[in-house]
């Protein structure tokens, strides 16, 4: 079963501006993890933030989580066309189940 | 350098005839997955493995097959492929099932003609 949603589901932007990426999820959970994936490629971690953070950084990245209301955010500040590519969230939950994705975002950044 | 390797990265069959994807990783890691990902679908897990001889069913098991003889390997198998397992398959591994990285493999694209 799929835990994590994130919305939108596509993002068109300029090069230079700030992209937000959000994700809700259902149930409690330990932690929540970013990835990255290029179109056709595997999944590279970007950033885990743990359920008691609230915020937490990694160079241009900024993740935010909101247990109250099982949600986070991801937000890529000055944003390039390499940051073109598709974004999940992953979740794993208290009561010991798997790690589960979102069905990601397809972020472009026009030149 | 520290990685997940599945073979093959491109692969056409036809419907009955078995096939396997390999995956190795190099990082000594215990907790290792399949997942497949299709299009308005995400990430689907298959199969996983706590460790050696540890294997056990993820969202989507039926008409997969998998082995953990040793640390490093996790092969999928598909016993009798059929066309809706046409998909983009990801071998991941992680030092432990919860609160870490998962390391995934470059993806094997299999169509089942």
């Amino acid at each position: 079963s799929q835990q994590g949603e994130e919305d939108p589901q596509a993002l068109s932007i300029q090069e230079g501006e700030n992209a937000t990426m959000n994700c809700s999820y259902k149930t409690s959970i330990n932690n929540l993890q970013w990835y990255r994936q290029n179109s056709g490629r595997g999944l590279v971690h970007l950033i885990l933030i743990r359920s008691n953070e609230r915020e937490k950084h990694s160079g241009r990245l900024r993740v935010t989580l909101d247990t109250s209301k099982k949600s986070s955010s991801l937000l890529i500040t000055a944003s390039r066309a390499a940051d073109t590519a598709s974004y999940f969230c992953a979740t794993d939950g208290t009561s010991g189940s798997r790690l589960t994705f979102g069905e990601g975002t397809q972020l472009t950044v026009n030149p | 350098e520290a990685q997940v390797t599945q073979n093959p990265r491109y692969l056409i069959t036809v419907t009955g005839k078995k096939l396997t994807v390999t995956c190795s990783q190099n990082m000594n890691h215990e907790y290792m997955s399949w997942y497949r990902q299709d299009p308005g679908l995400g990430l689907r897990q298959i199969y996983y493995s706590m460790n050696v001889e540890v294997t056990d069913k993820g969202d989507v098991p039926e008409g997969y097959k998998v082995s953990r003889k040793e640390k490093r390997n996790f092969p999928l198998i598909l016993e009798s492929p059929s066309p809706n397992q046409t998909s983009l398959y990801f071998c991941a591994s992680s030092p432990r099932q919860f609160q870490n990285i998962q390391y995934f493999g470059a993806g094997t694209r299999l169509s089942v003609l």
